[in-house]
């Protein structure tokens, strides 16, 4: 199966410094990537989507000049968790899909970024 | 609204049972449906990924299966070991297929084998 590798796997920042998290395809040109949360106890919640060569789309009650995803490349996205409070302290994984040919059929994630913001 | 709900929310069971674990979803009109596993702290490991005009799909141990029209899912697991604890994960990719849907994902199920 087709690899997508996340960086950093685990992060500790003070309030009100901003993080960036970056998500690879490995083998392949990630054509849409996703960005989802996960508070403790919850389900994986989808932030946004991001298309290639166009702005992400976010879902209702995410703070898109908070979170700031740039599809930088076919291979890499990043979210940028800007002025980070406590509350943003969550797991945070991407996933990636190619949409043309078979690779459309699935989405690939990453390992996960444990934010902690203290 | 398109959820997704996995019963039980945990599970605590003796190696070597066979056992079923639960998703239903609300709109039938799903593209594809996936499971996952994760373990503590970890990412995501897919299991299995039924298409919407599958009835089954089976990898060793595993076997999950489809209703699209009662908006159902279970995974099946035999001869379960303390290996397969995790988190168990069900999730729904709603619509035709557009390459912008993300997943739905359940609460997932809590599975703990006995050894």
């Amino acid at each position: 199966g087709a690899v997508v590798s996340q960086h950093p796997s685990r992060v500790i920042c003070k309030s009100g410094t901003s993080v960036k998290i970056e998500c690879r395809s490995l083998d392949f040109q990630a054509t849409t990537m996703f960005w989802y949360r996960q508070f403790p106890k919850q389900s994986l919640m989808l932030m946004a989507t991001s298309n290639e060569g166009s702005k992400a789309t976010y879902e209702q009650g995410v703070e898109k000049d908070k979170f700031l995803i740039n599809h930088a490349s076919l291979t890499l996205s990043t979210l940028t968790v800007t002025s980070a409070h406590p509350e943003d302290s969550s797991f945070y994984i991407c996933s990636a899909r190619d949409r043309r040919g078979p690779m459309n059929t699935e989405a690939f994630f990453g390992q996960g970024t444990r934010l902690t913001v203290v | 609204k398109q959820e997704v709900t996995q019963i039980p929310a945990a599970l605590s069971v003796p190696e070597g049972e066979n056992l079923v674990l639960n998703c239903s979803f609300t709109d039938s009109a799903i593209y594809n449906l996936q499971w996952f596993r994760q373990d503590p702290g970890k990412g995501l490991t897919s299991l299995l990924l039924i298409q919407s005009s599958q009835r089954e799909q089976t990898s060793g141990r595993l076997n999950a299966s489809l209703d699209k029209s009662s908006g159902r899912s279970t995974l099946y697991i035999a001869a379960s070991q303390p290996g397969d604890s995790a988190t168990y994960l069900c999730a729904v990719r709603f619509g035709s297929g557009g390459g912008a849907d993300g997943l739905t994902f359940g609460k997932g199920t809590h599975l703990i084998i006995q050894p």
